[in-house]
């Protein structure tokens, strides 16, 4: 079954500090991967994509079939990143662009 | 408009009852989608419009949702006999095409439902 596993609910780092949000997937063909964020009473949003391989906002995301991972980074944590953040998965080439999200990690950056 | 407007903002019903949800999407956006997110959890994928047809309805948990797109522009969720697990935001999304493209999904603020 296709599934996204993000298995941290809260990750609480300190403004300056190194960010790594994990995600893994199941998926036996090729997928897509993309990070979502939600900043508070904001709509849901794309943050990246693995095929543009970009640094959006300082965050970066490599995906590793190997693993089946797909962690986005961060070398320094601002205050306002703090948002949830969400992984989703789609087929690559499919015929739609129906997303699997994961359950969301909340950053907490303190200050 | 600039972004998915989706209405009502918040609904709270007795159980039972029936109710409509609707979704504007952005203008020119021929694929639509309904995810439901319940509290903790991430969007869960209910249904997919290509134009006016429902390309996939795999995620509808049941008989009692149904959703249209009668002109390929607004669609609604209808929720019948709603039960209190049906509590949820109910998140709508569009994009520009599907297949071979970016994915890029651009969300609506959500249309929170309370069943009592």
């Amino acid at each position: 079954a296709q599934r996204v596993t993000q298995p941290e609910k809260l990750l609480s780092v300190f403004k300056g500090a190194p960010v790594e949000l994990k995600c893994n997937y199941s998926y036996s063909g090729s997928p897509e991967l993309f990070w979502y964020v939600q900043y508070s009473r904001q709509r849901l949003q794309l943050l990246l994509r693995h095929i543009s391989r970009e640094s959006i906002k300082g965050f970066t995301a490599d995906l590793n079939k190997g693993e089946t991972s797909f962690h986005l980074k961060k070398p320094f944590a601002q205050e306002e990143d703090s948002a949830m953040y969400y992984c989703a998965f789609k087929n690559y080439g499919g015929a739609t662009n129906k997303l699997i999200f994961g359950t969301g990690t909340l950053l907490a950056v303190q200050p | 408009g600039a972004g998915v407007s989706q209405t009502p903002s918040n609904k709270v019903t007795e159980k039972g009852k029936y109710v409509e949800l609707r979704c504007d999407p952005i203008s020119g956006h021929t694929a639509l989608y309904w995810y439901r997110q319940s509290l903790g959890q991430g969007p869960e994928f209910l249904i997919y419009f290509q134009g006016t047809g429902a390309a996939d309805d795999s995620g509808l948990p049941n008989d009692r949702f149904f959703a249209v797109r009668p002109e390929g522009s607004v669609s609604t969720l209808k929720i019948q006999r709603t039960e209190r697990g049906d509590s949820a935001v109910y998140l709508c999304a569009s994009s520009l095409r599907a297949g071979a493209s970016f994915g890029e999904l651009f969300f609506g603020e959500g249309s929170r439902l309370t069943v009592l």
